[in-house]
């Protein structure tokens, strides 16, 4: 166990429709990140925040946006969802302010399905 | 724009074999740092080691160990006396400038008994 939490751990959505993520990081890391795992893209660093600010951004579609909220947890919101949005979405967090440089805890994912 | 490749997609091996899971990375910058992580079926992403460029010591944890090769741009992964427990997807990834990370696309190894 991480000690990175998130939920839910199982979401079903239609098209068009939007969901929100969330992921609590361990006890005392201020840096939380996002990635998508899907067969056709495989694992792709979405975005970073640190202590409440967006600190790094990757392959993050303008459909998606994500927040990091003073007590540290962040949420991800996926909008107008697509077929192609269906993925495993992991939350990783790290104490350093180093950015991806950092050693990233991850937790036990976000399954989206997309109907 | 940086690259790693994990040029084997799955592996089989029998119990108490040694296996080596290769990485090959491609960078323009000379501070960088290379990572491997564990994916067992369970889905999580588990972290092993991560190594600074200016660090080409090989590492041994336990049956893991791990060689950097700055001159072939290499970080391969080996596990000694394999078990059943170290099936799993392992991925390598590499951080440049802290602005990005980038993944292999994995190599599935399966440990039989």
């Amino acid at each position: 166990d991480s000690g990175v939490t998130q939920t839910p751990k199982h979401l079903i959505t239609a098209t068009g429709q939007r969901v929100t993520l969330r992921c609590s990081p361990r006890s005392g890391d201020l840096s939380v990140y996002w990635y998508q795992q899907s067969l056709d893209q495989g694992l792709q660093f979405l975005i970073q925040y640190y202590n409440g600010e967006e600190r790094a951004k990757g392959n993050i579609l303008e459909r998606f946006s994500a927040q990091q909220f003073p007590d540290l947890h962040s949420e991800l919101n996926l909008s107008s969802l697509e077929l192609g949005d269906s993925a495993l979405y992991f939350c990783a967090s790290s104490k350093g302010t180093g950015g991806l440089a950092d050693t990233q805890y991850f937790g036990p994912g976000t399954r989206l399905t997309v109907l | 724009a940086q690259k790693v490749t994990q040029a084997q997609t799955e592996i089989s091996v029998v119990e108490k074999e040694d296996v080596t899971l290769d990485c090959v990375y491609e960078t323009r910058d000379t501070t960088y740092y290379l990572f491997w992580y564990k994916q067992p079926p369970s889905g999580e992403l588990v972290f092993l080691i991560r190594r600074n460029s200016f660090d080409e010591q090989n590492e041994i944890s336990g049956r893991y160990s791990w060689n950097f090769q700055k001159s072939t741009s290499s970080f391969n992964f080996t596990i000694t006396a394999s078990q059943v427990v170290d099936s799993a997807v392992y991925f390598c990834a590499l951080s440049e400038n802290n602005n990005d990370m980038r993944f292999g696309a994995g190599t599935r190894l399966t440990v039989k008994p």
